[in-house]
């Protein structure tokens, strides 16, 4: 079967460093994408893995080990605008997304 | 602003009514997708369209009926809906179905059943 599990919830202070981590079991894999959500708006896109390893994109960098079936978000110097659901979705054989729930990052000053 | 359009932004409705959504996308993009997020829940992907010909309907009941007249434009007619319908419908495009490409979300519509 298909799952894929991620932390509900995240609190974190401002200018420090938080990981997020999903985890996902699937017999065809297409690839790993990481999505930020804020309250009420839309999803939007982050970051996409295929290959083992990180990829980094500013303050935000993304990692992936297929034959752990994992992957993490890194943010550094977070900043109270980065508040937000963060979702993490891997795409099977059929090019399905199946998505996690969504961490919840609360960032305190 | 990601190039996808949702309208209405919200929808009250009784289980009667008939309504429907409508959501526009300006990236040129061949694909569409309806996803439904319930509070704290998984996006649920609803339906599929690639070049216009649905190709997945994700055991959603009759109740919901997706249109596509073109590839920049799609709908979900409503009909009969229950309360536990209520939730926020996302809809979204990518270059191509089948392809690693990036899914752009609009801003959804906040519907409510009564």
């Amino acid at each position: 079967g298909q799952n894929i599990d991620q932390p509900t919830e995240m609190t974190a202070t401002e200018g420090a460093i938080v990981q997020i981590n999903c985890t996902y079991q699937t017999s065809g894999f297409n690839g790993l994408f990481w999505y930020q959500q804020h309250a009420g708006e839309a999803p939007t896109f982050l970051s996409y893995n295929v290959l083992d390893g990180l990829e980094e994109k500013g303050r935000f960098s993304s990692f992936l080990s297929r034959s752990k079936g994992y992957s993490y978000l890194l943010l550094k110097e977070l900043q109270m605008k980065d508040s937000a659901s963060y979702l993490c979705a891997f795409m099977d054989s059929n090019y399905q997304l199946i998505w996690g729930a969504g961490t919840k990052l609360i960032i305190k000053p | 602003e990601t190039g996808v359009t949702q309208t209405p932004r919200h929808l009250v409705m009784g289980m009667t009514n008939k309504k429907s959504l409508k959501c526009e996308q300006h990236l040129g993009h061949n694909a569409m997708y309806w996803y439904k997020q319930s509070a704290k829940k998984p996006l649920e992907l609803m339906f599929v369209y690639n070049f216009k010909e649905q190709t997945e309907n994700n055991s959603v009941p009759s109740r919901f009926s997706p249109e596509c007249p073109n590839s920049s434009h799609l709908f979900l007619h409503l009909h009969t809906l229950q309360p536990e319908d209520s939730a926020l419908y996302l809809c979204a495009s990518s270059q191509e179905r089948e392809a690693y490409n990036e899914q752009f979300f609009g801003p959804g519509t906040r519907l409510t059943v009564l």
